[in-house]
């Protein structure tokens, strides 16, 4: 989920164990979304996106859900692996404009 | 593979100094962000640019200046150093020519930390 105040949320799940990971975002226009995925010490990297005209998305290992009702964005790893441990935080963007808004993001720890 | 680099990983300043921070990207892409990144609080915006010669204010461009001469340069200044400016500095770079499928992500650098004493 989102952070409150300066701690990151953190998920701590055991490896071989499925992930997810949420994101409450603020904008009822954005109709595009990106999940990134930041380890420690290095930028951030595209994982996968999906469009506001789509409710699922997969691709390797990982699955995007959106919920445009609620306004909540989820990203699922499959069978979760010590290399996936980092920030994971959504972006979403209104596509008619320029701003991207990022998440604050969740830590995610996988115990070996 | 878009590739974004930054002149510095770690860098230590002290107070008043005058600091640059630089950013190249080797993608042809015309927009390019400059960010900064602070535990809890997300990435911020800072300064953009279009296209080259062009920058636009973000969200907290206060102490900040950019200079974008050159399509693949984008360059951070921090005029006078404060400690309040230690921080993540994340640049990112975007195509907006229209031929990329996702057009909107951002692409970034591998961030400098700047500490400033």
């Amino acid at each position: 989920g989102e952070s409150v105040g300066l701690h990151l949320p953190t998920l701590s799940v055991q490896e071989g164990d499925n992930s997810i990971i949420n994101c409450a975002y603020s904008n009822s226009a954005s109709d595009y979304f990106i999940w990134y995925k930041q380890e420690s010490g290095k930028g951030p990297q595209f994982i996968i996106d999906i469009r506001s005209n789509m409710d699922k998305r997969q691709g390797q290992r990982v699955t995007v859900l959106l919920n445009k009702t609620v306004k909540h964005l989820s990203l699922q790893i499959a069978a979760t692996q010590p290399g996936d441990s980092a920030v994971y935080f959504c972006a979403e963007i209104y596509t008619g404009g320029f701003k991207t808004i990022f998440g604050a993001g969740t830590r995610l720890f996988v115990k070996a | 593979d878009v590739k974004v680099t930054q002149s510095s990983r770690y860098l230590v300043k002290r107070t008043g100094e005058k600091v640059f921070l630089e950013c190249v990207q080797d993608m042809d892409h015309e927009n390019m962000f400059w960010y900064r990144q602070d535990p809890g609080l997300g990435l911020r915006l800072i300064y953009f640019s279009y296209d080259v010669k062009m920058k636009e204010k973000g969200d907290i461009p206060e102490g900040y200046s950019v200079s974008r001469e050159k399509k693949e340069r984008f360059s951070l200044i921090l005029e006078s150093a404060s400690t309040n400016q230690t921080s993540m500095y994340l640049c990112a770079s975007r195509d907006a020519s229209g031929r990329a499928r996702s057009q909107e992500t951002q692409y970034f650098g591998p961030g400098t930390r700047l500490l400033v004493l």
